[in-house]
């Protein structure tokens, strides 16, 4: 079965540093572009940006550009999000996505990963 | 950046109802164009990809169309357990900047 597997939730204090991830299982890891999607709560999907695990060519989405880092460790099928100093506003839910080769669509997800910043 | 705009942002139907959800590109995006479901709690689930090309195990009451900037979500005969936030996304833009639609809420009349 194709499946991506996030971590789990997590809660944090403003000013800390965070990585969260998505292992992926059940077909060719390297084969597929990684992309990552924001939902605040009761809001819409967010575009942040996404990552070929093959050579971990990562793109953004301006408004997410220097405020996450995507990475990706092909070696145990797995990629990254990462912030270096959360604010209150990144509390939302995570989910990663994997791109479709055929249609470009993204065609499994992940089951989310909520993140929760608070004094 | 391609902006999409879905409308309506709500919708209320009835059990049996056809109900049509609208996407437009801000430029042209072929087809190039998805549409999820996403039900309270749940991570989005693939419907249409390509514009009009059901995804593997997705009821054929859902079809969609269009192409260019315009495009179009049906679903035929709406079941209980249709009632969700429908998103479109288009995957075109060579900076694989896939932007999404708003949201379209359908809820129960």
């Amino acid at each position: 079965e194709v499946q991506l597997v996030q971590s789990g939730a997590e809660v944090k204090k403003p000013g800390e540093s965070l990585k969260i991830s998505c292992k992926g299982s059940g077909y060719i890891f390297t084969s597929n572009w990684i992309g990552w999607v924001r939902q605040m709560p009761g809001r819409g999907l967010e575009w942040m940006g996404i990552i070929y695990p093959g050579d971990s060519d990562a793109r953004y989405s301006p408004s997410f550009q220097g405020q996450v880092t995507i990475s990706a460790d092909k070696s145990i099928s797995t990629v990254y999000l990462q912030w270096s100093g959360l604010k209150a506003s990144d509390s939302a839910m995570y989910y990663c996505a994997r791109r479709s080769t055929y249609s470009y669509a993204m065609d499994v997800w992940g089951q989310g990963t909520t993140v929760t910043v608070s004094p | 950046d391609i902006q999409m705009t879905q409308s309506p942002s709500s919708l209320s139907a009835s059990v049996g109802d056809r109900v049509t959800i609208t996407c437009r590109a801000s430029q042209s995006i072929s087809g190039h164009l998805n549409w999820y479901q996403q039900k309270p709690g749940k991570a989005p689930k693939l419907l249409i990809h390509s514009a009009s090309s059901l995804q593997d195990g997705v009821p054929s009451r859902f079809s969609g169309s269009g192409s260019g900037t315009d495009f179009t979500l049906t679903i035929n005969s709406l079941q209980p357990e249709d009632f969700a936030t429908y998103f479109c996304q288009q995957t075109y833009s060579s900076l694989l900047m896939y932007t999404f639609g708003q949201g379209t809420k359908l809820e129960i009349k």
